[in-house]
Parts: C-alpha cells; sequence; structure tokens
C-alpha cells in the first residue's frame, strides 16, 4: 500500500542552524501538507501545497518558515533559524484531491525534531 | 484557538464494549469531520469521515454520528478491541480539505 514516508526521523539541531525535513508523497497525490505537535500538544495545521504554490498557511508558519517541491517526489519544510520553540514532531500528508472536493489526507510517520 | 474541543483526554474501556468518544466544535463553517487515529510513534491514520448532510456513517465496526444543531460529533466503536487503543483525533474543515483543524485527542485503552 503506498505510504508517505518522512526522512529523517528524527532531527537534533542547534539553535539558530537551519534545518529541512524531507517528505515523499504518496505519488498520484497533488496537494501536500505540513502539520506540527509540540510534545504533550494539538496537532497543529502548517501549510498547504498545489500547483507548486502555498495554498494556504496558519499564523505559525512565519518568514522562519518555507516549503518547496524541488523535484517530482519530494516536498520539504525548511526552517532558517530554528528556536527553541520549533522542537516538535512534523508531520507531512498528503491528499489525492483538494480545492473543491474533501478528501482525508495521509500522513507519514513523522520528524521528531529537537532543538538544543 | 479552541474551535474544537474533545473534553476526555482519556477513556478506558472493556474488550467488547462500545467506545464513544466525543468531540465539539465551535466553528459553524466545519461542514466535513474526519476522525483520525494516532499510535505512538506513527503519524495520523485516517479512520472514518462524515459530511455536514449527512447525521451518520458507519464503516464496520466504526460509526460517526453528527450533530449539526449541538456542533457536536462522536465516534462510537463497537466491539472495542485492544488494538484499537490509540489516541483519536477529531478534525474538522470547511475550507474544502485544504487544513484540518485538530482537537487534542481522547487516548482510549481498551482493556482485555
Amino acid at each position: 500500500e503506498p505510504e508517505v514516508t518522512q526522512t529523517p526521523s528524527h532531527q537534533v539541531t542547534q539553535m539558530g542552524q537551519e534545518v529541512i525535513l524531507r517528505c515523499v508523497p504518496i505519488s498520484n497525490h497533488l496537494y501536500f501538507y505540513w502539520y506540527r505537535q509540540i510534545l504533550g500538544q494539538k496537532v497543529e495545521f502548517l501549510v498547504s501545497f498545489y500547483n507548486n504554490e502555498i495554498s494556504e498557511k496558519s499564523e505559525i508558519f512565519d518568514d522562519q518558515f518555507s516549503v518547496e517541491r524541488p523535484d517530482g517526489s519530494n516536498f520539504t519544510l525548511k526552517i532558517r533559524s530554528t528556536k527553541l520553540e520549533d522542537s516538535a514532531m512534523y508531520f507531512c500528508a498528503s491528499s489525492e484531491r483538494g480545492g473543491s472536493s474533501y478528501n482525508e489526507q495521509f500522513f507519514g510517520p513523522g520528524t521528531r525534531l529537537t532543538v538544543l | 484557538d479552541q474551535q474544537v474541543k474533545q473534553n476526555s483526554p482519556s477513556l478506558s474501556v472493556q474488550e467488547g464494549r462500545i467506545s464513544i468518544l466525543n468531540c465539539d466544535y465551535t466553528n459553524s463553517m466545519f461542514d466535513y469531520f474526519l476522525w483520525y487515529k494516532k499510535y505512538p510513534a506513527e503519524g495520523p491514520t485516517f479512520l472514518i469521515s462524515i459530511s455536514s448532510i449527512k447525521d451518520k456513517n458507519e464503516d464496520g465496526r466504526f460509526t460517526v454520528f453528527l450533530n449539526k444543531s449541538a456542533k457536536h460529533l462522536s465516534l462510537h466503536i463497537v466491539p472495542s478491541q485492544p488494538g484499537d487503543s490509540a489516541v483519536y483525533f477529531c478534525a474538522p474543515t470547511g475550507n474544502y480539505g485544504q487544513n484540518f483543524v485538530f482537537g487534542p485527542g481522547t487516548r482510549l485503552s481498551v482493556l482485555p
């Protein structure tokens, strides 16, 4: 069964460093998402992406964050200068459809980001 | 931001009995509701959905009920099995599935 994959599973970085979290969505999916879950808190939407551009983003997704689909398979989340409060599980998700039709999102296993 | 509430952080049920997980929301623009299940160290997995034009959707042991006037939905699992032990998130959207607002989750423990 096709699945969303994410690498690395765990990333440890120093405060102020840049990190890139990588995701490979399900191959025929066209809509891509990033969510995060700070330990003990709820899953929060960060950004959705379609047709090589951001379609929606939350207030969490500030100028420190960016997303990119550098090739036909990868979808990345970059945090330019990490802060302690960026420590969280980051989940990538993809869906076959979006826009005018509802569709469930399939989630990857997550990347645990630890900022020291 | 308390758009979605799941007021029971945890729930314990005996195997074979019914599990009822509740979700309340405040945003009247929500019109599509999903339940996700999450095991430790894994991403959320889709379980069942319901759109606002229905008040019930059933899939095997899982049934979701929607009361739009009360802005309340519930997930029923019957009979509950130990493998159902997980955190369950209610996740509504009103933006054509662009972004789901996750509730805080309910940790279900099904005891053998």
